[in-house]
């Protein structure tokens, strides 16, 4: 079975401060790592994702995260919070190469807050 | 782009009655899903479909059914509206797995806010 952990449902940070939103997974193969980010009253938009190869992964809007397999760690980071990445963020995780239909498990979700 | 639509954004009915909810996708993706969202439980999955007229229960299905007649449309049946019904309802779609450049990514479209009083 494969879960994900979002710790902190909800992060508060500063305008230009780091950003730091955390997931650990659980997989019994090579997972697929993913970020999400909702916006309010919106669907979900893909910010990244981690299938093979180089572990550090970029993203849309300044986003990056880095796949650390022996933290089984996929945490996502911004150098710099703006206005606008106030939105609530989802981890998520799926068998990778595994050929058929894989299920994507979601996190929970972390609601970021950009503080002027 | 992909672009997932969903019927309406917002939904008001009444207890017990029939609710179809509709979605459909533009990008010929083989796999569509229906999932509720709420708050601090994430996203739960409770229908899939790999084909069409084929589906499969996800991880929590009773109270709802669902219909895939066509390839690009997948709809979500309340056979019977419940006031624990009421929620957020995202459909998506992704490339079936073995497909090139297939990593079960999802595409969401923009959800549909279902209140049932």
């Amino acid at each position: 079975a494969q879960s994900v952990t979002q710790l902190g449902s909800h992060v508060s940070v500063s305008e230009g401060a780091l950003v730091l939103l955390r997931c650990n997974y659980s997989s019994s193969v090579p997972p697929y790592l993913f970020w999400y980010v909702q916006y309010p009253n919106q669907g979900l938009q893909l910010l990244l994702k981690y299938t093979t190869g180089a572990t550090l992964v970029k993203g849309i809007n300044g986003f990056e995260a880095e796949f650390k397999k022996s933290e089984t760690s996929f945490h996502l980071t911004k150098p710099s919070a703006h206005m606008s990445d106030a939105a609530e963020y989802f981890c998520a995780v799926s068998k990778g190469n595994s050929g058929g239909y894989q299920k994507v498990t979601f996190g929970t979700g972390t609601k970021l807050q950009v503080i002027p | 782009d992909v672009k997932v639509t969903q019927s309406s954004r917002y939904l008001v009915k009444r207890t017990g009655e029939k609710v179809f909810l509709e979605c459909v996708q533009d990008m010929d993706h083989e796999n569509m899903f229906w999932y509720r969202q709420d708050p601090g439980l994430g996203l739960r999955l409770i229908y899939f479909s790999y084909d069409v007229k084929m589906k499969e229960k996800g991880d929590i299905p009773e109270g709802y059914s669902v219909s895939r007649e066509k390839k690009e449309r997948f709809s979500l049946i309340l056979e019977s509206a419940s006031t624990n019904q009421t929620s957020m309802y995202l459909c998506a779609s992704s490339l079936r797995q073995g497909t090139k450049r297939a990593y079960n990514e999802q595409f969401f479209g923009p959800g549909t806010r279902l209140t049932v009083l």
